[in-house]
């Protein structure tokens, strides 16, 4: 399997423009994570999802930020309208419930600067 | 605020010597977990320890956990010029086991060769 793949891998943007995130969990996985990170906050968790329905999205920051998971094997984040503060790094992990007890795998990221 | 809690922030030692980082938590949880950062990439599952576990090894890492003073450390051996990365711990909470973890602020690690 190739892991989590996201794309695109850096995105420079302007303020005021939507932007989209995608990822592709491992085949498999029924958790899918969107993080994003930055040196001031560190690792924080946006939202989740089990079996494509999203638990937890009290991490949004706001209503600028919505993230779908249509199918197993796609899911995106969208920011409209961003702002230079939503620069960041954000990562999506899959898992696997039950006996691999929840250990994540990441992507690589996407570096997102918003200008 | 984090459930997970790392000390040191930053630590830089010679290649060779033993690194230790600790790891301090809030709630039950069922199993805690390290995770590595290397530069611009993203996190990497190093080793799981359970609630019911003392110590755990994984060649040149040693685990402990101590769940009377929720606390964790981290111990790498020998160290390497490639182990300089950021070193997370993450734990679950024992209350519903809804798959999420919690990371800590982690810790950088820098390895003089």
């Amino acid at each position: 399997d190739a892991g989590v793949i996201q794309s695109p891998r850096h995105e420079v943007t302007e303020m005021g423009q939507e932007v989209t995130l995608r990822c592709k969990p491992i085949s498999g996985h029924d958790y899918l994570f969107w993080y994003r990170q930055t040196m001031m906050r560190g690792l924080e968790l946006l939202i989740y999802f089990n079996n494509n329905v999203p638990i937890d999205d009290s991490g949004m920051p706001e209503d600028r930020f919505s993230a779908k998971m249509p199918n197993a094997s796609f899911s995106t984040l969208k920011i409209q309208p961003s702002e230079p503060r939503d620069s960041a790094v954000y990562f999506c992990a899959s898992s696997l419930s039950g006996k691999a007890k929840n250990i994540q795998y990441f992507g690589a990221g996407t570096r997102l600067s918003v200008l | 605020s984090q459930q997970g809690e790392e000390d040191p922030q930053a630590l830089s030692i010679q290649e060779g010597e033993n690194a230790t980082m600790n790891c301090s938590y809030k709630t039950s949880i069922n199993n805690l977990q390290w995770y590595r950062q290397n530069s611009g990439r993203g996190l990497v599952h190093l080793i799981l320890i359970r609630s019911n576990e003392r110590e755990k090894h994984s060649g040149r890492l040693r685990v402990t956990l101590d769940t009377s003073k929720k606390s964790s450390s981290l111990l790498i051996t020998a160290s390497r010029a490639a182990d300089t990365a950021s070193y997370f711990c993450a734990t679950d909470a024992r209350s519903g086991n809804t798959g999420k973890l919690i990371f800590g602020q982690g810790t950088t690690l820098q390895v003089k060769p």
